[in-house]
C-alpha cells in the first residue's frame, strides 16, 4: 500500500531563509508524487508534480521539489521564504494509472519577520 | 484548469440531521473524488464518483452514511446522513483538470460543524 510521511508537523523559518518541507513515500510501483498548498479557511492547490519526467520539478511561487529514488523521497524547497508563504502544505502520492491521492499529514509553514 | 464551485461554504447542523454538499465544474470530467479532512489532520478519500454508475467508496466509509450522486459530467453531490459531532470536518470535492494528465483540482471545501 502507499503512504507518505512528512517529516515534522510545524516548521519555522525567517523572512528569506531557506525553506525545506520533508516527504518520504512508500511505493511498491513507481509513484506519481504531488505537492499541495492549503490556506486557510481555503481549498488545496497544486504547487507541483512529478510524473516520471525530469527528478528536478518547479512549481508556481517558486517552489521547487527533487525526486530521488534511491531515498524515496520528494522533498519541497523554496530558496527564500516570503510571509506569504505561510500556510499548510501536503504530500500526496498516486499510483502510476489509478487515481486514488493518498496524503500526508501535512506541514504548517511559520515563517516570522 | 478546471473551476469548481462547492456549496455550502460551511454550515452548522443538529446531530441526527444530514447535510447534502454539491460540487459543480465548469467543464466536462469524468471522474469527480469526495474527501475528508477531519479538525487537523491530512485529508482521507471517502469514494470516486463516476457518470452513470455508483460511487466506488473507501474502506471505512459506506453509503448509506454518505450517499453520492453523480447525475451529470459537471456536478456531484455528497450527502452526510444522519450527522453526529463526529462528523465535523471540511469536506472537499476535486477532480482531474481536463488537459492536465494528473492535475487535480480541489474545491474550496465544506466546513461542517454538527452540534
Amino acid at each position: 500500500a502507499q503512504s507518505v510521511t512528512q517529516l515534522g508537523s510545524h516548521v519555522s523559518v525567517s523572512e528569506g531563509a531557506l525553506v525545506l518541507l520533508r516527504c518520504n513515500y512508500s511505493s511498491s510501483v513507481p509513484p506519481y508524487l504531488f505537492w499541495y498548498v492549503q490556506y486557510p479557511n481555503q481549498g488545496l492547490q497544486l504547487l507541483l508534480k512529478y510524473t516520471s519526467a525530469a527528478t528536478l520539478v518547479k512549481g508556481i511561487n517558486g517552489f521547487e521539489a527533487e525526486f530521488k529514488k534511491s531515498e524515496t523521497s520528494f522533498h519541497l524547497t523554496k530558496p527564500s521564504a516570503h510571509m506569504s508563504d505561510a500556510a499548510e502544505y501536503f504530500c500526496a502520492v498516486s499510483e502510476v494509472g489509478f487515481q486514488k491521492l493518498v496524503f500526508g499529514t501535512g506541514t504548517r509553514l511559520l515563517v516570522s519577520p | 484548469s478546471a473551476v469548481i464551485s462547492q456549496k455550502p461554504s460551511r454550515d452548522i447542523c443538529q446531530r441526527g440531521t444530514s447535510l447534502t454538499i454539491q460540487c459543480q465544474v465548469d467543464s466536462q470530467v469524468t471522474m469527480m473524488f469526495w474527501y475528508r479532512q477531519q479538525p487537523g489532520q491530512s485529508l482521507t478519500l471517502i469514494a470516486t464518483a463516476n457518470q452513470g454508475s455508483e460511487a466506488t467508496y473507501e474502506s471505512g466509509f459506506v453509503i448509506d452514511k454518505f450517499p453520492i450522486s453523480r447525475p451529470n459530467l459537471t456536478f456531484s453531490t455528497l450527502t452526510v446522513s444522519n450527522m453526529s459531532p463526529e462528523d465535523s470536518s471540511i469536506y472537499l470535492c476535486s477532480v482531474e483538470a481536463p488537459g492536465q494528465v494528473y492535475g487535480y483540482t480541489f474545491g474550496s471545501g465544506t466546513r461542517l460543524t454538527v452540534v
